[in-house]
């Protein structure tokens, strides 16, 4: 079945920027994703990525997709303590209709 | 009010016992889904209904079962808890528009214990 990874946990300091990578097995994937979730509360999405891009940029936000390595990335600039969350990647499989989330990325951000 | 709701919030029960937790949606969409989420394990999926006559399996079914009694409720039971079973339960929903990146909505969860 499709498969996600990602790292379990990143620290950064205030002002700096945090990129949080993920990996995929799914080549049919249409749309990745990026979920927020923060302290007791259910996922966000934060933003999407359709699979034909190769980069999208919204704010401090910018995805980075290589689809012929099924590599997706979130890179945060001037990242603050707001920005203390989980982060899920995730793939849609157009077949199924479904999607598939990854382990999700603690992001800790220190002042 | 949230477009999408989770009752209870929080459960705690014994082993054994049935359980029924109920996810409710203002936001008209036909597809519905249940998670579970649990620490270093990210959200796995146990059951999903594009419909209300369409119920599919996920990939962690087995000690759950799900009805979707309307378009609008989708609710997931465990038939016998086990401890195994102590997990955050999330419910979402999703439109689908051919083309469209259909982002899902999630509740915000229910916290089960199995004693």
């Amino acid at each position: 079945g499709e498969d996600v990874e990602q790292s379990l946990f990143l620290s950064v300091r205030e002002g700096d920027s945090s990129v949080i990578n993920c990996t995929y097995t799914d080549s049919s994937s249409t749309y990745l994703y990026w979920y927020k979730q923060e302290p007791g509360a259910g996922l966000q999405l934060l933003t999407y990525i359709f699979s034909n891009m190769d980069m999208k940029q919204d704010q401090r936000l910018t995805v980075l997709l290589n689809k012929k390595d099924k590599h997706l990335s979130l890179r945060i600039a001037d990242t603050q303590t707001g920005d203390s969350a989980i982060y899920f990647c995730a793939e849609k499989d157009t077949n199924a209709g479904k999607s598939t989330f990854g382990d999700g990325t603690t992001l800790t951000v220190k002042p | 009010d949230a477009d999408v709701t989770q009752t209870p919030r929080n459960r705690i029960t014994k082993t054994g016992k049935r359980i029924m937790l109920e996810c409710s949606q203002t936001k008209g969409h036909d597809r519905m889904y249940w998670y579970r989420q649990d620490p270093g394990l990210g959200l796995r999926l146990i059951y999903y209904s594009f419909d209300v006559k369409d119920i599919n399996k996920g990939e962690i079914s087995d000690g759950y079962s799900v009805s979707r009694q309307a378009q609008a409720k989708f609710s997931l039971s465990l038939e016998s808890a086990i401890p195994n079973q102590t997990a955050l339960y999330f419910c979402a929903t999703s439109d689908f528009k051919a083309g469209s990146y259909n982002e899902q909505f999630f509740g915000p969860g229910t916290r089960l214990t199995v004693l």
